[in-house]
C-alpha cells in the first residue's frame, strides 16, 4: 500500500534554532518527492522537489534530502524564524497518472521567541 | 495573476442542505483537483479533473460532486450536506502531468 508517514506529528522550538523533519514513504514506483509548506488557513506552498536521484535540495535556509534506498526524506531548516510556524507536508509522486500524488499528515512545527 | 481562489472561504449548513463551492484559475492549467484536509489525516482527493468537460473519482467521492464546464472553473457540489462533510476543502490546479499543484487558499465547510 501507498504510505507517507512523517514525524514528528508537532514540534516546538526556539527562535534561532534548526530542526529537522523526517518523511517515509513507501510509493512505488517513485517519481519525485515535494515539501510544502501550509501557514495557518492557507493552502500549501512548494518549498522543494527532488527527483530520484538529487540527494540535496536547498531553497534558502531550508534543505531538503532525500535517500531513494531507504525512502527517507528530511527537511532541514537553519535558524527557524517565527514566520517558519506552519505545517510543512511531505508529498511523494508517482510516475505516471494525473491522481498520483501521495500525502502526509503533516508536522505542525511552532517557533517560539 | 490571482492564481487560483476558492468561493466562499467559510459556509456553515445545516444537514441536508446542498451548496456548491466555486474554484477558479488563471494560469490555464489543464489539471484541476478537489481535495479535504481533516486533522490529523493528510489531503484527500475527492475529484480530479485532466480537461474541460472531463471530471474522475479520486480516494473519497462519496457525497460529491463535480463539474468542469469551463476550462478556467472546477466546481464542487454537496447535494445533502452531513456533518461528516465539516471539513477545509481546497482546491488546486497544475499543468500536466500533474506534479506542481498549486493551491488555493481554502473553504472552510461546518455542517450541523
Amino acid at each position: 500500500k501507498n504510505q507517507v508517514e512523517q514525524s514528528p506529528q508537532s514540534l516546538i522550538i526556539l527562535e534561532g534554532k534548526n530542526c529537522t523533519l523526517q518523511c517515509n514513504y513507501t510509493v512505488s514506483p517513485f517519481s519525485n518527492l515535494r515539501w510544502y509548506k501550509q501557514d495557518t488557513g492557507r493552502g500549501p506552498v512548494s518549498l522543494t522537489i527532488m527527483t530520484f536521484s538529487e540527494n540535496t535540495k536547498s531553497n534558502g535556509r531550508y534543505t531538503a534530502t532525500l535517500d531513494a534506498d531507504t525512502k527517507q526524506s528530511s527537511l532541514h531548516i537553519t535558524a527557524s524564524q517565527l514566520s517558519d510556524s506552519a505545517s510543512y507536508i511531505c508529498v511523494v509522486i508517482l510516475q505516471t497518472g494525473a491522481n498520483n500524488l501521495f500525502f502526509g499528515t503533516g508536522t505542525r512545527l511552532t517557533v517560539i521567541p | 495573476n490571482a492564481g487560483v481562489t476558492q468561493t466562499p472561504k467559510f459556509r456553515v449548513l445545516k444537514t441536508g442542505q446542498s451548496m456548491t463551492l466555486l474554484c477558479a484559475q488563471d494560469m490555464n492549467h489543464e489539471y484541476m483537483y478537489w481535495y479535504r484536509q481533516d486533522p490529523g489525516m493528510g489531503l484527500r482527493l475527492i475529484h480530479y479533473s485532466v480537461g474541460e468537460g472531463t471530471t474522475a473519482k479520486g480516494e473519497v467521492p462519496d457525497g460529491y460532486n463535480v463539474s468542469r464546464l469551463k476550462k478556467q472553473n472546477f466546481l464542487l457540489g454537496l447535494e445533502s450536506a452531513a456533518p461528516s462533510q465539516t471539513s477545509v476543502y481546497f482546491c488546486a490546479s497544475s499543468p500536466p502531468p500533474g506534479e506542481t499543484q498549486y493551491f488555493g487558499p481554502g473553504t472552510r465547510l461546518l455542517v450541523l
